[in-house]
């Protein structure tokens, strides 16, 4: 089956703009989960998002903000970007909205490499 | 809070010689815990995972973890390294609290292999 599918792979945008990425969970995964990724901070979660909502949020600013559709896709968007946005935003999904299940692990995409200059 | 220590930003073995990555973590809780590999321009795949059950874990690619809760680690190891096996390597914890499953990774271990 199809794994999770992010777009754009690659983007560049300029100090100041914003930016919407996407992803495409699995078929049947409601939890969407949102990571970034940078050379300096390592991984770090930004939010997760189940059945629409979003469940829980990690630590960064407001400018940086997602949702889900009733589709289980979510996007992501960042404003008033910044140099130090520069990073790797990496999308996962699992079936449920719990990992107690043991096997309900999170499944990762691609990711969308963002530069801004 | 949860957190995890990976030991050697850049290990390198040679081809056939055994991999072992460290990961020590820190959970209040019965954690979690993972290892995911990335390979350049890609994801992040999952190797292995330890939930409750039997402490060593078999995953893909011939990789195995050992859960060790006295010694709060989960050691990566391969008993023969592969060329393709050089990638980066995460070690994730995370615990069953519903509402608050977020990953929490460590800082990535750079394997490459020398022929």
């Amino acid at each position: 089956k199809a794994g999770v599918t992010q777009t754009p792979r690659y983007l560049i945008k300029t100090r100041g703009q914003q930016v919407t990425l996407s992803c495409s969970p699995i078929s049947g995964h409601r939890s969407v989960s949102w990571y970034q990724q940078t050379p300096g901070q390592g991984l770090q979660f930004l939010f997760e998002y189940f059945s629409e909502t979003q469940r829980n949020k990690g630590n960064f600013p407001g400018r940086f903000s997602g949702r889900q559709f009733s589709n289980s896709r979510s996007e992501m968007n960042v404003s008033t970007l910044e140099l130090g946005d520069s990073a790797l935003y990496l999308c996962a999904s699992r079936r449920t909205g719990s990992s107690s299940l043991g096997a309900n692990v999170l499944t990762f995409g691609a990711g969308s490499r963002l530069t801004v200059l | 809070a949860q957190s995890v220590t990976q030991l050697g930003s850049h290990v390198s073995v040679s081809e056939g010689a055994l991999v072992l990555l460290r990961c020590n973590y820190s959970s209040s809780v019965p954690p979690y815990l993972f290892w995911y590999v990335q390979y350049p321009n890609q994801g992040l795949q999952l190797l292995l995972k330890y939930t409750t059950g039997a402490t060593l874990v078999k995953g893909i690619n011939g990789f195995e973890a050992e859960f060790k809760k006295s010694e709060t680690s989960f050691h990566l190891t391969k008993p023969s390294a592969h060329m393709s096996d050089a990638a980066e390597y995460f070690c994730a914890v995370t615990s069953p609290n519903f509402g608050n499953e977020k990953l929490t990774f460590g800082t990535g271990t750079r394997l490459t292999i020398i022929p």
